[in-house]
């Protein structure tokens, strides 16, 4: 069966420190990684998706995430944190790929909450 | 900018009801989901459809049926809505890229079965 963990309900960081989201996925083959961000009462957003080459992609609004394939990790990160950065976070593997019906595998997600 | 839409924000029925939730997107996306959203357990697909009437179950589809009539066009039925089926909504589209193509989501249905 396929699962996706993000191990932290919630994180809650200063603004100006650095955060972390951490994703860990157990997804048959070889899928893609994404992250998605939801804003109160909003539909999700797209933050970022590792493809292949760099382990280390660049997304929206200053996140970043690093693919690690032994460890079968996918973290969240940001330099700086901005109160605005205060959502609920989603790690969604994609099923293998050479699949062609393109559904994703969402984790339960992390309530991020940056402190002024 | 990729848009899609959902028919309403809030929706109250009663236990018994048929519930139609209609999702429309102007990209001309080939794939279509339902997903449900609840606290703590995250988004979790329903039914899912890649092309024009045709349709996949996804982890959660008791309860549920689709139509996918047209291209941009695809309905979610509770066919007699139960309180379980309390929850939100989300609609979400993508291309025909499959498994790499980012998913493109809906704001949102929020539905009370009283």
């Amino acid at each position: 069966a396929q699962s996706v963990a993000q191990p932290e309900d919630q994180v809650n960081v200063a603004e100006g420190n650095p955060l972390t989201v951490k994703c860990t996925y157990s997804v048959s083959g070889n899928p893609y990684l994404f992250w998605y961000v939801q804003y109160p009462n909003r539909g999700l957003q797209f933050l970022l998706k590792y493809i292949t080459g760099d382990n280390l992609v660049k997304g929206s609004y200053g996140f970043e995430a690093e693919f690690n394939k032994s460890q079968t990790s996918f973290h969240l990160k940001k330099p700086s944190a901005l109160v605005s950065d205060s959502a609920l976070y989603f790690c969604a593997p994609s099923g293998d790929r050479g699949s062609t019906l393109g559904r994703l595998y969402f984790g339960r997600g992390t309530q991020l909450t940056v402190w002024p | 900018d990729v848009k899609v839409t959902q028919s309403s924000r809030y929706l109250v029925k009663r236990t018994g009801e048929k519930v139609f939730l209609e999702c429309v997107q102007d990209m001309d996306h080939e794939n279509m989901f339902w997903y449900r959203q609840d606290p703590g357990l995250g988004l979790r697909l329903i039914y899912f459809s890649y092309d024009v009437k045709m349709k996949e179950k996804g982890d959660i589809p008791e309860g549920y049926s689709v139509s996918r009539e047209k291209k941009e066009r695809f309905s979610l039925i509770l066919e007699s809505a139960s309180t379980n089926q309390t929850s939100m909504y989300l609609c979400a589209s993508s291309g025909q890229g499959a498994a790499q193509e980012t998913q493109y989501f809906g704001p949102g249905t929020r539905l009370l079965v009283l």
